[in-house]
């Protein structure tokens, strides 16, 4: 299995400050023949089902605010919320779509400090 | 809009069966890839299984595998999650997520989930 480990575990961050949450798979998730990182990155709120922020590793879904970015490739990725704002207290986890069974990093939560 | 309601979850005794339905809206379930995933209480989300397009391909979990099977009905717009031979480690959350646009391989849409309880 390609198991997905995030670091920290857990971050508090002043309102307008950057948050920075890095995601490392154990195998590759770079799909050669696209050239395109199988790798997700979801925002879960309490009582509420995840919600997709990023595909491709750096794609942007489709009304998520700019602050929000991903990066990485092969096997270390990062997602970086450039200014944090209250809403964006949640519990943020990476996830790998390159191979079976589909797995997800152990998530970082992210407070206002 | 599209919508995925879960339902069917309920407190059930070890060893028992439950099956779980997902009803999709404002979209087509035979058009797109979907799945299960599960929380357990205050921990993460892990992958359970996965249904193609065509419904020919299904996909599992360790840990559920030769337990719990995948299907749809399209007529209803409805995915099925039955479970057997249920374990106290079956207790979570299980949402329904669809796959996005071919070719994103992510979830774009997921439900607001149903409680299985596994206990005596």
């Amino acid at each position: 299995d390609n198991v997905l480990t995030q670091s920290p575990d857990s971050l508090a961050v002043s309102l307008g400050e950057r948050a920075t949450i890095n995601c490392k798979s154990s195998q590759s998730v770079l799909y050669s023949s696209n050239n395109k990182n199988y790798l997700n990155w979801y925002q879960q709120k309490p009582g509420q089902p995840p919600k997709l922020l990023i595909y491709w590793a750096s794609t942007r879904e489709s009304g998520v605010p700019d602050r929000f970015s991903g990066s990485g490739s092969g096997t270390d990725f990062t997602l970086t919320i450039s200014s944090l704002q209250a809403e964006d207290v949640a519990v943020y986890y990476c996830q790998q779509y390159h191979s079976s069974p589909l797995t997800f990093g152990p998530g970082t939560k992210v407070d206002i400090k | 809009e599209v919508q995925l309601v879960e339902s069917g979850g309920n407190l059930v005794q070890p060893g028992g069966s439950l099956r779980l339905s997902c009803a999709a809206s404002g979209f087509t379930l035979s058009s797109y890839w979907m799945h299960w995933v599960r929380q357990a209480p205050g921990k993460g989300l892990v992958w359970v299984s996965r249904l193609n397009n065509e419904g020919t391909y299904t996909d599992y979990a360790d840990s559920v595998k030769g337990r719990f099977t995948i299907s749809r009905d399209s007529a209803k717009n409805t995915l099925y999650l039955q479970m057997n031979s249920l374990r106290a480690e079956d207790t979570a959350v299980y949402y329904c997520a669809r796959d996005g646009p071919i070719g994103a391989r992510s979830f774009d849409y997921w439900g607001q989930g149903t409680l299985v309880t596994v206990s005596s």
